[in-house]
């Protein structure tokens, strides 16, 4: 019953250093989202993926690129680090289309940019 | 594009009290969904209570119900019975309901900050 798992829970990272960070889930659910939350904003949404093999913009994408590479996997890569990305970050997952079901939430990875 | 506002940053209530947390939401759209979270210290985001938008009766689950009006575009949460437990930031959040909802993910508010007093 491992729902949504993302990797790393802690990271700290230097101003230009790129990071992955990785999400699977096991609920064989076919929507897949990346949030990130910040003091005072909620959670806002960074990127997300219909279906394997797409992908669609959010609220804040700048700075992120993802990649879906399954129906599991939903990636989420910094290229160049910038303390604006200071955050704390959630996957989520979901079944969308016909029915639309509760959104699972990943624990969060607390990422701080030096 | 939709907006979700929680004019509350935070409330504080007795243990056993009743409390009310707000939330006002604007979207051109009829159908929807609407969602109260739950985020304890642990960071861990638990969802409360759903409302689809085309039910006109106020979703209840345990403790905790709502108060959706739909034309005022306004979905309030209210805890009985308060508990030291529910103490945690409350967000309230949207979604489309356009093929199937969900499809553009969630647009949270701000969240709300609730302080259980024993």
């Amino acid at each position: 019953n491992a729902g949504v798992t993302q990797t790393p829970k802690f990271q700290v990272l230097k101003t230009g250093q790129s990071m992955t960070l990785q999400c699977a889930q096991d609920m064989n659910h076919n929507s897949m989202y990346w949030y990130r939350q910040d003091p005072g904003m909620g959670l806002r949404l960074i990127y997300y993926s219909a279906s394997e093999g797409t992908t669609d913009k959010g609220e804040v994408p700048n700075g992120y690129n993802v990649s879906r590479l399954n129906k599991r996997e939903f990636s989420l890569r910094l290229e160049s680090a910038a303390p604006s990305q200071t955050s704390v970050y959630f996957c989520a997952s979901t079944v969308t289309g016909t029915v639309y079901t509760e959104a699972f939430f990943g624990q969060g990875t607390r990422l701080t940019v030096v | 594009a939709q907006t979700v506002t929680q004019s509350q940053p935070e409330m504080s209530v007795q243990e056993a009290e009743t409390v009310t947390l707000s939330c006002t939401y604007d979207t051109s759209e009829s159908d929807y969904y609407l969602f109260w979270y739950k985020q304890p210290p642990s960071r861990q985001m638990i969802l409360v209570i759903r409302q689809e938008a085309y039910k006109q009766q106020n979703a209840t689950e345990n403790r905790f119900s709502v108060n959706f009006q739909k034309a005022a575009k306004s979905f309030s949460l209210k805890i009985s019975d308060s508990q030291l437990g529910d103490a945690a930031m409350y967000f309230c959040a949207y979604t489309p309901g356009y093929s199937g909802g969900g499809a553009d993910g969630l647009t949270f508010g701000k969240g709300t900050h609730l302080i259980i007093q024993p």
